[in-house]
């Protein structure tokens, strides 16, 4: 049964602090991992990873993989109280399935 | 980035009656749809995968008979909640994956059912 663990569940910091979140994940032919951020309604898409070691990146959110150890992590740089959200990770399969994490809840202070 | 529709957004509805939720996406071919529930303050969880043209495939502890998914187009998949009632209350998503599939799952919008 493929599995995704993220940590931590939660995460409270100031505006201008840089946070990392952890995804670890077990799945039988893996395809890729993804992070969501989720506000209010459903989640919208930040990443997809697929490669080992290349860092992906959109303004203050960086995120890489390693496939070798079966982990990602997203990194939020400058954090501002619009970062707050859960951060969701997801892992798709051979079959084109997602198996979602249960989320990390952040939430940045002014 | 690609759009899925979800409609309606929310919706009350008296126990015993049925509803009927829509995902559609508008600008790709999703051969692939997925539905999730959504309790308050936890991750998705996945009901069901549907594949255009075929039965969709049930999670484990998924009623099919309450929880009827039908993927018709490969554009439009629906899911009825059948006879519901208070405990379905829930946050419904959809997500929709290409005809390529190594691409990312783009959500619909969500679905906020209350049965009262």
């Amino acid at each position: 049964e493929d599995k995704v663990v993220q940590s931590p569940l939660s995460l409270v910091v100031h505006e201008g602090d840089t946070v990392t979140l952890n995804c670890s994940y077990e799945v039988t032919n893996f395809r890729s991992l993804l992070w969501y951020k989720q506000e209010k309604k459903a989640p919208t898409f930040l990443f997809m990873l697929t490669s080992s070691g290349i860092e992906k990146k959109s303004g203050r959110l960086s995120s890489i993989l390693d496939k070798k150890e079966l982990f990602s992590i997203l990194n939020i740089t400058a954090t501002q109280t619009g970062d707050s959200a859960v951060y969701l990770c997801a892992v798709s399969n051979a079959g084109n399935m997602l198996t979602f994490g249960g989320g990390t809840r952040l939430m940045v202070k002014p | 980035g690609a759009v899925v529709s979800q409609h309606p957004s929310w919706v009350i509805c008296k126990s015993g009656t049925s509803v009927k939720i829509e995902c559609r996406s508008l600008d790709f071919q999703a051969t692939t749809m997925f539905w999730y529930r959504q309790f308050p303050k936890q991750s998705l969880m996945l009901m069901a995968t549907s594949n255009e043209g075929s039965k969709a495939t049930y999670e484990q502890g998924v009623e099919k008979d309450k929880f009827l998914i039908n993927h018709a187009s490969l554009t439009l998949s629906t899911l009825t909640v059948t006879s519901a009632h208070p405990e379905d209350s829930s946050f419904y998503i959809c997500s929709a994956r290409s005809v390529d599939k190594n691409t990312e799952a783009f959500f619909g919008q969500g679905t906020r059912l209350t049965v009262v």
